[in-house]
């Protein structure tokens, strides 16, 4: 199985700032198997990217993601208020999808 | 528009089986490569995925529950049940379905139920 591991655990930053969350797997994989969610107190997780770097319905241009093998990146440009949240990345891989732990995106 | 909803019992004893039903509207688990997949969350704690069932009837399990979990699917109700024998206390989570479009390299959830909490308790 594909572990995913996500650092930093919790970031602290103001809005304006710009957020780089990390998502490294185990093996390698493959890039158009790469998603990443974004998660609210109290909330289903919602799609933000799919395929490491395409932006899914809805979600602002200022969310991008990129890499590739077993480094990827999900950068907020400037975080808005609406940003803090919890984010995760997920990956397909040998029939079966695995999650990280989430990196937690707070108010500094 | 996509929707899904969860459905189930909030508490269920340790040792017995949990049974969970998605509910969806605006799709068709008839479609080639769409999937229905439920992932859980424990309170306060990650993701974790659990099943998945395709428009074809194959399914794939979680290596780690697998001798644990069934999926099924009633097309003609739009519904996935899933089935969790020998539940723990350990095993109190969110459990949220969710769905898996068709399409070359789509492996992802793009829409996901409500969620509905189940609670493992004497």
């Amino acid at each position: 199985e594909i572990v995913l591991t996500q650092s930093p655990g919790t970031l602290s930053l103001s809005p304006g700032e710009r957020a780089t969350l990390s998502c490294r797997t185990s093996q390698s994989v493959g890039s158009s198997y790469l998603a990443w969610y974004q998660q609210k107190p109290g909330q289903a997780p919602r799609l933000l990217i799919y395929g490491a770097s395409s932006r899914a319905t809805g979600t602002p241009d200022r969310f991008s993601g990129s890499g590739s093998g077993t480094d990827f990146t999900l950068t907020i440009s400037r975080l808005e208020p609406e940003d803090f949240a919890v984010y995760y990345c997920q990956q397909y891989g040998s029939s079966s999808w695995t999650f990280g732990q989430g990196t937690k995106v707070e108010i500094k | 528009q996509i929707t899904l909803k969860e459905s189930g019992p909030t508490l269920v004893k340790p040792t017995q089986t949990l049974t969970l039903t998605c509910t969806f509207s605006g799709f068709s688990l008839n479609t080639s490569g769409v999937g229905v997949g439920w992932i859980r969350q424990p309170p306060g704690k990650a993701l974790e995925w659990l099943a998945l069932i395709y428009w074809d009837d194959d399914k794939r399990y979680s290596p780690s529950l697998k001798s644990r979990l069934t999926i099924t699917k009633d097309t003609s109700e739009n519904q996935v049940v899933l089935t969790m024998t020998n539940m723990d206390p350990v095993d109190t989570a969110t459990y949220y379905c969710a769905h898996k479009s068709s399409g070359y390299f789509r492996y992802h959830f793009d829409y996901w139920g409500q969620g509905t909490l189940v609670t493992v308790s004497s």
